[in-house]
């Protein structure tokens, strides 16, 4: 069973238009993450949440928003779409602090026309 | 910058040979080394880590190498198989830091 869930697998958007990933988590971890990853930045740190606080933001735009609803939710909000924010997006985990092993989800792709 | 390195971009090995994989880094604050491997379709996950205290960590036939005062790494992965194809990834934190750094990655195909 997948521990961290991320919805959608697949997502089409068009330029211009908002979309909202979901990441929920079951591993009962306290500190939550937003990587991406597109063939020009293999892994690029976006976000770190601990205990629903941000952490850490290195995304330039401010076009991307996480959102921590609950202790185990860090969605990831993006709104005026652009080609360039293709890419596929990794929900992480760790149990208390980024100085340990992360789990990760099995990401969203996403496409922007 | 990038602050965590690795090389090379991609290798090919025979099965049964041993595959070498290096990365290197910057900040000498750093004293996590997690080492994820990544399918096609699947999010990375951890192989195999290492804390600066040791310079040495063996799982298997997964090893990793470390010299702190040159900031290098190395994972070592003896009698490759092709179920080892993939891409590596050699990541970075400190006990101050808020996030993993990743290098590049070095996609590794093992030839039956």
């Amino acid at each position: 069973d997948p521990k961290i869930i991320q919805k959608p697998k697949y997502l089409v958007a068009v330029t211009g238009s908002e979309k909202i990933l979901i990441c929920e988590q079951y591993l009962g971890h306290n500190a939550m993450y937003w990587y991406r990853q597109s063939a020009k930045k293999p892994l690029e740190f976006m976000f770190s949440y601990s205990y629903q606080k941000l952490m850490d933001n290195q995304t330039a735009s401010s076009r991307f928003q996480p959102q921590s609803s609950k202790k185990n939710h860090l969605d990831l909000q993006i709104t005026a779409l652009k080609p360039d924010d293709s890419a596929t997006y990794f929900c992480a985990s760790s149990q208390e602090s980024s100085n340990e092993r992360l789990f990760f989800g099995h990401g969203t792709k996403l496409s922007v026309l | 910058q990038q602050q965590v390195r690795q090389s090379p971009q991609s290798l090919t090995v025979w099965e049964g040979e041993t595959a070498i994989l290096n990365c290197s880094y910057e900040d000498s604050t750093f004293n996590y080394f997690p080492w994820y491997q990544q399918f096609p379709g699947e999010g990375p996950a951890l192989l195999i880590s290492i804390r600066s205290v040791s310079d040495k960590k063996e799982d298997g036939r997964f090893t990793i190498f470390f010299n702190k005062r040159e900031k290098k790494l190395s994972l070592h992965i003896t009698d490759s198989q092709p179920g080892d194809s993939a891409t590596y990834f050699c990541a970075a934190s400190a006990n101050s830091g808020t996030y993993q750094r990743f290098g590049t990655g070095t996609k590794l195909q093992v030839v039956p």
